[in-house]
């Protein structure tokens, strides 16, 4: 099974700076992963799709990257609606996974 | 717009099984997987299984291989997790999602494993 790992766990950020999140996986992807944002009492929303393709209606402040192993959700600047859980996701064989999640806090 | 709604959740003792039901609407249903993920108290999310749109491919998550069947009724756009033997670990939010991939997610219904 496909193991994803995700750093920071915790990211506490002021508003008005970029943030980013690392996903890494145990074998390669390929271009399949997600990134979600679950916020406060939300059930998660997709933010990236495919790696690198922001979902519709999603800001264009978040940003993906990467393939392979090694991917990263950058967010050029921090706003305060941002706050929540960050999760990857791997599609590229079953059983699908998530990383363990970062959580975004304003400072 | 697509509206995924989860039932079926509660309070069970362990052992017991439950049935969740997702009925969906505003979309082509039996052109898409639907996905099944869970969520632990305080915890991460966890994928759990999914169908394809005709039903002919399963998948599911080891921990729950023998002990859940995902399924689907197209003609009522609804897709269903059948619960059994069910232990304390298997207690939390269900969500049901469109998709395989860039999935489209319910509110979610808590399920509870509890003597």
């Amino acid at each position: 099974d496909i193991v994803m790992t995700q750093s920071p766990l915790s990211l506490p950020v002021t508003p008005g700076e970029p943030a980013s999140i690392s996903c890494r996986s145990s074998q390669s992807l390929v271009k399949y992963l997600d990134w979600y944002l679950q916020k406060p009492g939300q059930s998660p929303q997709v933010l990236i799709r495919l790696g690198s393709n922001r979902a519709s209606g999603v800001p264009d402040r978040f940003s993906g990257s990467g393939s392979g192993t090694d991917f990263t959700l950058k967010i050029s600047r921090v706003e305060a609606e941002d706050v929540g859980v960050y999760y990857c996701m791997q599609t590229l064989q079953a059983p699908y996974s998530f990383g363990q999640g970062t959580r975004l806090g304003i400072k | 717009e697509v509206q995924l709604v989860e039932s079926g959740g509660g309070l069970v003792q362990p052992g017991g099984s439950l049935r969740l039901s997702c009925a969906a609407s505003g979309f082509t249903f039996n052109s898409y997987w639907m996905t099944w993920v869970r969520q632990a108290p305080g915890k991460g999310l966890e994928w759990v299984a999914n169908i394809k749109g005709d039903g002919s491919e399963k998948k599911y998550v080891d921990s729950v291989k023998g002990r859940f069947t995902i399924s689907r009724d197209n003609a009522k756009n609804s897709v269903y997790l059948q619960m059994n033997s069910l232990r304390a670990e298997d207690t939390g939010v269900y969500y049901c999602a469109r998709g395989e991939w860039d999935l489209d997610w319910g509110q979610g219904t808590l399920v509870n494993v509890s003597a």
